[in-house]
């Protein structure tokens, strides 16, 4: 079955380390996003992408960078992580335009940054 | 302003009752509006989309859609303790990106 994963899907680092998230989809979607999730304040968007070699800046973009390579993977890198940056990372992908809009996500992954 | 805004709840009904999920969305270039459930500790799952003014309707779920409002519900029928859960509006705007408001914590209660 198609899927997407997520790694790792927990890991503690220090303020100020370079961290990257994997993220790798089989359903050959074009669009692929990262989300945090926070108490109080849902899924927020962090990057976007809607095919190889498009990058987009969502609602909370600073200190977080993506590049898509291939159809297959979006990597966010945390440049020199924070504590604020501590969160639940949510990749997901999907078939727009053909289509619902359906998102289909990953199990997430728990970053603690100490 | 937030470009999707639910109440967080937590909202309570009792098992066999309606419960009532709202939402509003501030891009009035929007044109297709989700709701996901997520369980504690789990990935969202999409339960409904809506494209249209009016309802839409899948088993024990409605949504309903008022672009007129900028407004968006999900309605539960005969809810079951299963589906406490928290609840995820979700909107694509204008811009072809797909915002989350806050969630709604849904419990049922026995």
């Amino acid at each position: 079955d198609a899927e997407i994963t997520q790694s790792p899907r927990h890991k503690i680092t220090e303020t100020g380390r370079q961290v990257t998230l994997a993220c790798h989809q089989t359903w050959n979607h074009n669009n692929m996003f990262w989300y945090r999730q926070d108490l109080g304040h849902g899924l927020r968007l962090i990057h976007y992408s809607y095919g190889v070699q498009d990058t987009n800046k969502g609602e909370v973009s600073d200190g977080y960078s993506v590049s898509r390579s291939n159809t297959e993977d979006l990597p966010l890198t945390l440049e020199s992580a924070a504590s604020s940056q501590t969160s639940v990372y949510f990749c997901a992908s999907s078939r727009t335009p053909e289509g619902t809009g359906e998102l289909f996500f990953g199990e997430g992954s728990r970053l603690t940054v100490l | 302003q937030k470009e999707v805004e639910q109440n967080s709840g937590p909202l309570s009904v009792p098992e066999g009752a309606i419960a009532s999920l709202n939402c509003t969305y501030s891009d009035r270039g929007s044109q297709s509006f989700f709701w996901y459930r997520q369980y504690s500790g789990k990935s969202p799952e999409l339960i409904m989309f809506i494209y249209s003014n009016g309802d839409k309707e899948d088993g024990r779920f409605t949504a309903q859609l008022n672009k007129a409002s900028q407004y968006v519900s999900l309605l539960i029928r005969d809810s079951q303790p299963s589906d406490s859960a928290t609840y995820l509006c979700a909107v694509e705007s204008s811009a072809s990106k797909i915002i989350f408001g806050s969630g709604t914590r849904l419990s049922i209660r026995p």
